[in-house]
């Protein structure tokens, strides 16, 4: 079974500067996706950005990068510029390619907060 | 267009109660997952429907828990004899899976319903 991990229960930052996130998943698969969804307090998970497991390149989204390490496991997510928007929890999560769908298995998430 | 609704957005029920939960895809999408985010927690997966295919159900913590997909659209949780256990956020998300070997699509979630059994 999968399993992802996110050893920052919570994190801060000051508006402007740069934070990165941390997440490791574990898998016997080579052919998977991982993602970050961002939940502000109204409770609905938005996708920030995804990576294919089968691309070297690091996912890109505005202000929002990955730096993915597949021999290691390793998933994070740099956030540039922080704003005050970007307070929320952070999940990291796993979705296998198999099949014709696949669920998604989460870590427990990083809670972000940003100061002025 | 529309994205994936839920209702009721806060359900308060008493131990023992039934309950039904509900959730609206986005239209045209072939899969639809149920997920449930207990205080503190991260997201553990409940069930998952995917086209005509038979619903992956290896989530659902006990059988009073059951869901349904009617016309491969509309999903209803329903949890049975409620306990307090069962109080949680409950978010549905749904996709657009056209490949029949290889899942690609990301899931899109909707803004969940709080569940809490007193």
């Amino acid at each position: 079974a999968q399993t992802v991990t996110q050893s920052q229960p919570e994190m801060s930052v000051q508006e402007a500067e740069t934070v990165t996130l941390s997440c490791t998943y574990d898998t016997s698969e080579s052919d998977y996706y991982l993602f970050w969804y961002k939940q502000p307090p109204s409770r609905q998970m938005i996708l920030v950005i995804r990576q294919e497991a089968y691309k070297q390149q690091n996912a890109t989204e505005n202000r929002f990068s990955v730096n993915f390490q597949k021999a290691a496991k390793s998933f994070s997510l740099k956030i540039s510029d922080s704003q005050l928007g970007d307070a929320a929890m952070y999940f990291c999560a796993y979705r296998s390619a198999a099949g014709t769908a696949s669920k998604l298995t989460f870590g427990t998430g990083t809670r972000l907060q940003v100061t002025l | 267009g529309a994205g994936v609704s839920q209702s009721p957005s806060n359900k308060v029920t008493e131990k023992g109660k039934d309950v039904e939960l509900r959730c609206d895809p986005i239209s045209g999408h072939t899969a639809l997952y149920w997920y449930r985010q207990s205080l503190g927690q991260g997201l553990e997966f409940l069930i998952y429907f995917q086209g005509n295919s038979a619903p992956d159900k290896s989530g659902l913590p006990s059988d009073r828990f059951s869901a349904e997909r009617t016309g491969g659209s509309v999903s209803t949780l329903t949890i049975q004899r409620t306990q307090q256990e069962d109080s949680a956020v409950y978010l549905c998300a749904s996709s657009l899976e056209e490949r029949v070997y290889r899942a690609t699509e990301t899931q899109y979630f909707g803004p969940g319903t709080r569940l809490l059994v007193l």
